[in-house]
């Protein structure tokens, strides 16, 4: 399986303050995606990472990649409550043709 | 833009009966799959497929069944529905870089 395994499952921090999520998987990949999900809600992208990338920024969110440990992390600077949230990631197969995601880690932010 | 459309948003079953859940997207994607979320599981694959006429089964494909005639629809079956199969199912459409999630169908069966 590919699946992602979030750690931790679940994180609590301030308005301001930086959360620091990671992700764990089993094997090849083709990229590795981040997405966040309001509660009840379809889940939103947030960032892809390829394979050959060891790290990548969009806006307040900082991702790395390590493939020789299997494992990604999630950066998300200077939190606000909107962020609060579920993250996960999922890794692709190596063919690119299935998200496999993990549990999630539950992010709470409160001002 | 309607992106990825699902249809009902609720169902409720009795054991046994069948139904299906609608997905259809209009952009045009080649991917499209089938999760289930239940509560401290995160999402779980069921199905999915790579272009019309072609599918294959994900993580948890049992008790269910899945087609796709045309590139925009990709319905899921529940052919003798169970209560464990009461869950919250997202359907989702992909290009080479991102997923497009619709918005969920909360099924539950009694």
């Amino acid at each position: 399986s590919q699946q992602g395994e979030e750690d931790p499952q679940a994180l609590s921090i301030q308005e301001g303050e930086n959360a620091t999520m990671n992700c764990s998987y089993k094997t090849s990949i083709n990229n590795l995606q981040w997405y966040r999900q309001n509660s009840g809600r379809g889940l939103v992208h947030l960032i892809l990472i390829r394979s050959n990338e060891r790290e990548k920024h969009s806006g307040r969110l900082r991702v790395t990649l390590d493939t020789s440990k299997k494992s990604s992390s999630l950066l998300i600077t200077a939190s606000r409550a909107a962020d609060t949230a579920s993250y996960f990631c999922a890794p692709s197969n190596q063919a690119g043709t299935a998200l496999i995601f993990g549990k999630g880690t539950t992010l709470s932010v409160s001002s | 833009n309607a992106g990825v459309t699902q249809t009902p948003k609720f169902q409720v079953l009795k054991t046994g009966q069948s139904m299906t859940l609608q997905c259809a997207q209009d952009m045009n994607h080649e991917y499209m799959s089938w999760y289930r979320q239940d509560p401290g599981m995160g999402l779980r694959l069921i199905h999915y497929s790579v272009g019309a006429g072609i599918t294959d089964q994900g993580e948890v494909p049992n008790g269910y069944n899945v087609s796709r005639s045309t590139t925009e629809d990709f319905p899921l079956r529940l052919l003798s529905a169970a209560p464990s199969q009461t869950s919250v199912y997202f359907c989702a459409s992909r290009n080479n870089w991102e997923a497009f999630f619709g918005q969920g169908t909360r099924l539950t069966v009694v």
